[in-house]
């Protein structure tokens, strides 16, 4: 089955650590979508990237890094430079380009939590 | 810049009653889409309904349809015959191609029985 496929479930991260996300898609999609979501505040965009080997800022992008070297991967860094790392974080991806009309397709998420 | 708003953090209903979820948006762009997602207990994120923004015609999908009022720019979420399952948070998503979905905060809805 086709799908987006993010791990770990739970993370958890001392102070002044970076940790990885991982986030994979076999959907075929060019567009991969990072996310972070806390109570009140919705869905917010850290990064996103239209196509391999390109990514661009979102709304909340400090201190956190992301790649995209393979069309189906786009994992997340949480550097020790994020403040309040804390957070329920997903991963999205559409298949970009002129088909703005398809939704976002979503993983089950990670909830990281700093120790 | 493009913002969604939800204004209504919190709401209950009856089993087999209707609700309805209210979210505004605002835009420069003709050429939109809007989505009304639901995320239940599991956190999985579920596409519920979709509407296209030169369409008239509200989308309807089963027991879910929405009130497109595009000069208003509104965007509702009507739930009937609500069911205990339909207990989740809703968020109402915007995208104009931008590769960006902007989501409002959000609509936590508890079915009771």
């Amino acid at each position: 089955d086709g799908g987006i496929t993010q791990s770990p479930k739970y993370l958890f991260r001392k102070e002044g650590q970076n940790v990885t996300l991982s986030c994979e898609q076999n959907l075929n999609h060019d567009a991969m979508y990072w996310y972070r979501q806390d109570p009140g505040q919705g869905l917010r965009l850290i990064y996103y990237s239209q196509i391999v080997n390109d990514f661009q800022k979102g709304d909340i992008a400090e201190g956190y890094s992301v790649s995209r070297e393979k069309k189906e991967s786009f994992p997340l860094t949480v550097t020790s430079a994020q403040k309040n790392p804390t957070a329920f974080y997903l991963c999205a991806s559409s298949r970009g380009g002129v088909m703005i009309e398809t939704e976002a397709f979503f993983g089950q998420g990670t909830r990281l939590t700093v120790v | 810049a493009q913002t969604v708003t939800q204004s209504q953090p919190e709401m209950s209903v009856q089993e087999a009653e209707t609700v309805t979820l209210s979210c505004t948006y605002d835009t420069s762009e003709s050429n939109y889409y809007l989505f009304w997602y639901k995320q239940p207990p599991s956190r999985q994120m579920i596409l519920v309904i979709r509407q296209e923004a030169y369409k008239q015609q509200n989308a309807t999908e089963n027991r879910f349809s929405v009130n497109f009022q595009k000069a208003a720019k509104s965007f509702s979420l009507k739930i009937s015959d609500s069911q205990l399952g339909d207990t989740a948070m809703y968020f109402c998503a915007f995208t104009s191609g931008t590769y960006k979905y902007i989501f409002g905060t959000g609509t936590r809805l508890k079915v009771l029985a």
